[in-house]
């Protein structure tokens, strides 16, 4: 079991400019989270989605972030354009959600970004 | 609104010796309150919850309501044990489902 795969793990790009992580959770787990983790910091909520829904995206910058997760299963996370305050790790999580309340999230190895 | 306050950024001990990592937490309902762990070039990862009142590495952790705490604690720390440690909490209704992290401890165990 490979776990949360997310790609790539490093990217460096210019300010303006897009980019795009990917995150393939593990089979079967219908909840996916993506999380932004600034240095010295926790992880931050970023959006979640169960399925193909998302639930809980109050806390994605909706100007230049985008997210979408077709057929429940994939999910790519898009920033455009990038700014320099957007460098930080994004982290990727799935789960399994019975609706019995909040389960053990796997994180996959995340994606640094460093915006130039 | 929640909120996680770990106050804590380094933490420092000797091998053998007692290790408690703090966590106080801020929520107007019933938290579930966890610790995850992030070894070094390793991924987040579970390590306890409070709802399951297990010992996971000789780690312990007491959900306090009256004084909001979920402080990790180990009576005999290992070298093994130097990691960051997050304490975090999911709360209900329109929270349901969100993990909200504090800033994290850094855990330093020396030989």
């Amino acid at each position: 079991e490979a776990g949360v795969v997310q790609s790539p793990r490093y990217k460096i790009i210019e300010k303006k400019q897009p980019v795009a992580f990917w995150c393939n959770p593990i089979s079967g787990h219908n909840t996916l989270y993506w999380y932004r983790q600034n240095l010295g910091q926790g992880p931050e909520l970023l959006i979640r989605y169960e399925n193909e829904e998302a639930v809980d995206d109050s806390q994605l910058p909706k100007d230049r972030f985008s997210a979408e997760r077709l057929k429940g299963v994939d999910s790519t996370l898009k920033i455009q354009p990038a700014e320099l305050g957007d460098s930080a790790v994004y982290l990727c999580a799935s789960s399994w959600d019975w609706g019995a309340g909040y389960t053990e999230a796997f994180f996959g190895q995340g994606t640094r970004l460093t915006v130039v | 609104a929640q909120r996680v306050t770990q106050p804590e950024k380094l933490l420092s001990v000797f091998k053998g010796a007692p290790v408690e990592l703090k966590c106080n937490y801020s929520y107007s309902g019933s938290p579930e309150l966890f610790w995850y762990v992030q070894y070094s070039r390793q991924r987040l990862q579970l390590l306890l919850r409070h709802i399951s009142r297990e010992s996971i590495k000789g780690f312990t952790a007491d959900l306090n309501k009256g004084e909001t705490s979920f402080h990790l604690k180990k009576p005999f720390a290992q070298e093994e044990d130097s990691a960051m440690y997050y304490c975090a909490l999911s709360g209900g209704g329109t929270s349901y489902g969100k993990l909200t992290f504090g800033q994290g401890t850094i855990l330093t165990v020396h030989p």
